[in-house]
């Protein structure tokens, strides 16, 4: 059964103390990896897609990679606005997303 | 393009009430997603349109809902005889199916709350 585990549930870093969250995956025929984040009471908001192992993406400051089995977002230097729950998701076949319980970010200022 | 539109935004509702919530997906999208999303979990899906086909049902859809795409625009999704358990929510995403990866658009959902 395909499966998403993000770590830790929350984070709580000082503004500029830089952080990374984790997304463990496991999915058969893996066709993409999706980041979104997601501000309290509105809709996921896309950040990246990762296609294959080895790939990297960078949008300010943030920063996903991708492995086999997992994806890594750093966020360097983090501000107050970078506050909110982050998002992995896995796209088998058929097109559905399949999400893992998001890491909620508090950066304190 | 102006995004993904869902309504209402909230719903407060009474146990055993019918509930219906609409979902406007970016034109020229040829998929439509349902999501629900409890507080402090990631988005389960929940079915899925491909024009007005609906192409997969997940085991969480009982039989008290059901979703309709007629014309394969814009999207309903029903709740018959609501329960507590059914508070939460409802997203609604689309796409462009190109044949491989497609990116998901999300609304800002609908907060259900059943009293």
């Amino acid at each position: 059964e395909d499966q998403v585990t993000q770590s830790p549930e929350a984070l709580r870093p000082q503004e500029g103390e830089s952080s990374s969250l984790n997304c463990s995956y496991t999915v058969s025929g893996l066709r993409g990896l999706f980041w979104y984040r997601q501000d309290p009471g509105k809709g996921p908001e896309f950040l990246f897609t990762l296609y294959s192992a080895g790939e990297e993406k960078e949008k300010e400051r943030l920063k996903a990679t991708l492995t086999k089995k997992e994806s890594f977002l750093h966020i360097t230097a983090p501000k107050p606005e970078d506050s909110a729950t982050y998002l992995c998701a896995v796209q088998a076949q058929g097109g559905k997303l399949i999400f893992g319980q998001g890491t909620e970010l508090s950066v304190k200022p | 393009d102006t995004g993904v539109s869902q309504d209402p935004r909230h719903k407060i509702t009474k146990r055993g009430q019918n509930v219906t919530f609409r979902c406007d997906p970016i034109s020229e999208h040829n998929r439509l997603y349902w999501y629900r999303q409890t507080l402090g979990q990631g988005p389960e899906f929940l079915t899925y349109f491909q024009n007005e086909a609906q192409l997969e049902k997940s085991r969480l859809l009982s039989d008290r809902f059901s979703a309709e795409r007629p014309k394969g625009s814009f999207s309903t999704l029903e709740i018959q005889r609501t329960e507590q358990g059914d508070s939460a929510m409802y997203l609604c995403a689309s796409s462009f199916n190109r044949g491989h990866v497609e990116k998901l658009f999300f609304g800002s959902g609908t907060q259900l709350s059943v009293l």
